[in-house]
């Protein structure tokens, strides 16, 4: 089975500029979370879909959204990026029925400068 | 809120010495505790998880207790290896169903021969 897969893995944009990133979950996987991993704050939840719905939000601005199709896979945009939100953002994918366990992909590598 | 309070790294042990990663946790109910894996360039991979008190997750090697009079989920292996060198995240979700994890700051680890 395949697993979870992210395009793209490394995104070099400029301030002020939006991005999207796409997360393909494993098959028959309904939930996609998405997280922030910066060396300062750590792994932040920033969302969760489950079904095409937004089922949990973290505490992120606006400017972070996302939004899932009903092949389940998920994108997440950032809109007028601020060189803080240089980061690896992972994304997870569950059946959303068992206990949490959750399969994450390799990443996606965003450098804002 | 929820959180996890993990051992401050880094680590650093010889080959075949025991390895203890100290792990606390806050939350309201009965969390459900996990250990995630990091090595470079990669996701997380779940090692091991408990969904009750007194529950042992056990994985190549790594143990962990759920327990719950301490509320602690420490991670133990009796003989570490060098492939074990990696980030170690401790994680807990507050209820079944509910994807968000909230992480520790996580633990490296390197182990020399």
């Amino acid at each position: 089975k395949a697993g979870v897969t992210q395009t793209p893995r490394y995104l070099i944009k400029t301030r002020g500029q939006q991005v999207t990133l796409s997360c393909s979950p494993i098959s028959g996987h309904r939930s996609v979370s998405w997280y922030q991993q910066t060396p300062g704050q750590g792994l932040q939840f920033l969302f969760e879909y489950f079904s095409e719905t937004q089922r949990n939000k973290g505490n992120f601005p606006g400017r972070f959204s996302g939004r899932q199709f009903s092949n389940s896979r998920s994108e997440m945009n950032v809109s007028t990026l601020e060189l803080g939100d240089s980061a690896l953002y992972l994304c997870a994918s569950s059946s959303g029925t068992t206990y949490n366990e959750q399969f994450f992909g390799p990443g996606t590598r965003l450098t804002v400068l | 809120g929820n959180s996890v309070t993990q051992m401050e790294g880094p680590v650093t042990l010889s080959e075949e010495a025991f390895l203890t990663i100290n792990c606390t946790y806050t939350a309201t109910g009965y969390p459900s505790l996990f250990w995630y894996v990091q090595y470079p360039g990669e996701g997380l991979q779940l090692l091991l998880k408990a969904t009750k008190a007194d529950d042992k997750g056990s994985n190549k090697g790594f143990e962990a207790t759920y327990r719950k009079e301490t509320t602690s989920f420490h991670l133990e292996k009796g003989s570490v290896q060098v492939s074990d060198s990696a980030v170690y995240f401790c994680a807990l979700s507050d209820r079944f169903g509910n994807e968000k994890l909230t992480f520790g700051t996580g633990t490296r680890l390197t182990i020399i021969p």
